[in-house]
C-alpha cells in the first residue's frame, strides 16, 4: 500500500537530549513536510523540503533539524535547543509538483513527551 | 489577526443532523481550498477539495467557498457517530509549492 510510514508512534525523552523522528513515504512524491500539532494551536509548519537535499525552515524552525539525502525519507532531528517538544509530530507529502493543489497525505503522527 | 480563523468548538450533534463547519480568511490569494478529517491520535486526511469559488458536493459532505466574503463551510447531511472527529479547513495560493495554512480545526461529537 502506498503511503507514509511515521516511527515511533511514541516516544518518551529526558530532558537534554536529541531525538530523531522517522518519515518514510512511498508516493513518489517530490515535497516533504513536518508539522506539529499542538491542543488550540493546529498545524504549525516546521521544515518542508521540495526536493532532494534542499530543505526550508518553515514557521517555527528553531530548536529542529531535518535532512533529505533521499526522496523517500524526511527525518527530523527534536534537539535539546527546542524548549517546549512535547507535542504531536506529523509529517506529509505532496505530489502533484509545479500544479501541487495543496493535497496533502500525512503519516499517523508521532507523539513525543519529554518527561 | 490569523490568516485562517476557524471555531475550534467543541461541536455536539445528534445523529441524523446536518452539521456545518465554517472557517474565514483574510488572504485573498488563497484559491485552493480544502478540509481535513482528522481522527483522534491519528493524522489528518484530505475529504474535500474545492478551487476557487462554488459548491462541490460528495456523498453526505458538501464544501462551498464564498471568495467575496472570504468564508469557507463544509456541510455534513445525515451526520453519523462515525463522523466524530477533528474537522480542519485549509488553503492555499497557486502556484506550485506555496505553503498550506490551516485551521486549529473544529472538533465534532455525533450523538447516537
Amino acid at each position: 500500500d502506498g503511503g507514509i510510514t511515521q516511527s515511533p508512534k511514541y516516544l518518551f525523552r529526558k530532558e537534554g537530549q536529541n531525538v530523531t523522528l522517522s518519515c518514510e513515504q512511498n508516493l513518489n512524491h517530490d515535497a516533504m513536510y513536518w508539522y506539529r500539532q499542538d491542543p488550540g494551536q493546529g498545524l504549525r509548519l516546521i521544515y518542508y523540503s521540495q526536493i532532494v537535499n534542499d530543505f526550508q525552515k518553515g514557521d517555527i524552525a528553531e530548536g529542529y533539524s531535518v535532512s533529505r539525502e533521499k526522496k523517500e525519507s524526511f527525518p527530523l532531528t527534536v534537539t535539546s535547543a527546542q524548549k517546549n517538544p512535547t507535542a504531536f509530530y506529523l509529517c506529509a507529502s505532496q505530489g502533484g509538483g509545479g500544479e501541487a493543489t495543496g493535497e496533502l497525505f500525512f503519516g499517523e503522527g508521532s507523539r513525543l513527551t519529554v518527561l | 489577526q490569523k490568516e485562517v480563523e476557524q471555531d475550534p468548538g467543541p461541536l455536539s450533534v445528534p445523529e441524523g443532523a446536518i452539521v456545518s463547519l465554517n472557517c474565514t480568511y483574510s488572504n485573498s490569494a488563497f484559491q485552493y481550498f480544502m478540509w481535513y478529517r482528522q481522527y483522534s491520535r491519528k493524522g489528518p486526511e484530505l475529504l474535500m477539495y474545492t478551487y476557487s469559488s462554488g459548491n462541490k458536493e460528495d456523498g453526505r459532505f458538501t464544501a462551498q467557498v464564498d471568495k467575496s466574503s472570504k468564508y469557507i463551510s463544509l456541510f455534513i447531511r445525515d451526520s453519523q457517530p462515525s463522523d466524530s472527529a477533528t474537522y480542519l479547513c485549509a488553503m492555499k495560493r497557486p502556484g506550485g509549492y506555496q505553503k498550506v495554512t490551516f485551521g486549529i480545526g473544529t472538533k465534532l461529537q455525533v450523538i447516537p
